[in-house]
């Protein structure tokens, strides 16, 4: 299993600072995914990036798969509050039922 | 909600009980999987099963037994386990996309074992 590392392993910041959050690896995937994990939660897919380069955003997430597909890189504006959470990536191939998982980001965001 | 579910969401067992965990999708996938969690580990899976078939199995101790009666359920049979057995034990379902296969989440069982 090809291992994917997180960084940084916590992070704490102010309300309204930005934030980013990578994930690296020495191995190409097909897609990656971001999850969010709430406490006593199951992670709760974000998103997909597929292509290498992709850029993705969901308000004000913004989610970047590398052009060589082994990396990404999650960035939070303006975090908020609810923003908490473990941020998990894993990554994906073809035909392969498993995924494989970083250790994960704990953000916290103070109010 | 994520179109999975897991009951019970809390289980607190001796060492010497039975118990059984449940998970059902409602999402339409041919996929299932097992994972742990423990504090400060990453996720560890447990078993996969793929139309009913297990397909994985994660040198998990015989303590654990998986069931998949059909593409919908998939039960995580416990017995005589140990404290170091505690943990959050979470249920996915995934479908293959674009990329490979995309996984979504139960709410988990939080488990502590006594």
């Amino acid at each position: 299993t090809q291992l994917l590392e997180q960084s940084p392993q916590f992070l704490s910041i102010q309300e309204g600072e930005n934030l980013t959050v990578y994930c690296n690896s020495s191995s190409v995937f097909s897609s990656l995914q971001w999850y969010r994990q709430e406490p006593g939660e199951g992670p709760v897919l974000l998103v997909t990036v597929v292509t290498g380069g992709e850029v993705k955003k969901l308000k004000r997430l913004t989610f970047q798969f590398g052009d060589a597909r082994k990396d990404s890189s999650l960035h939070i504006t303006a975090a908020q509050p609810g923003d908490t959470g473990l941020y998990l990536c894993a990554g994906a191939q073809l035909s392969d039922y498993k995924l494989s998982f970083g250790a994960g980001t704990t953000v916290t965001v103070r109010a | 909600e994520t179109g999975v579910t897991q009951t019970p969401r809390h289980l607190v067992m001796g060492m010497t009980n039975k118990k059984s965990l449940k998970c059902e999708q409602h999402l339409g996938h041919n996929a299932m999987y097992w994972y742990k969690q423990s504090a400060k580990k990453p996720l560890e899976l447990m078993f996969v099963y793929s139309l009913e078939e297990r397909v994985e199995n994660n040198s998990v101790p015989s303590r654990f037994s998986p069931e998949c009666p059909n593409s919908s359920h998939l039960f995580l049979h416990l017995h005589t386990l140990q404290p170091e057995d505690s943990a959050l034990y979470l249920c996915a379902s995934s479908q293959e996309v674009a990329g490979g296969y995309e996984q979504y989440f139960g709410p988990g069982t939080r488990l502590t074992v006594t």
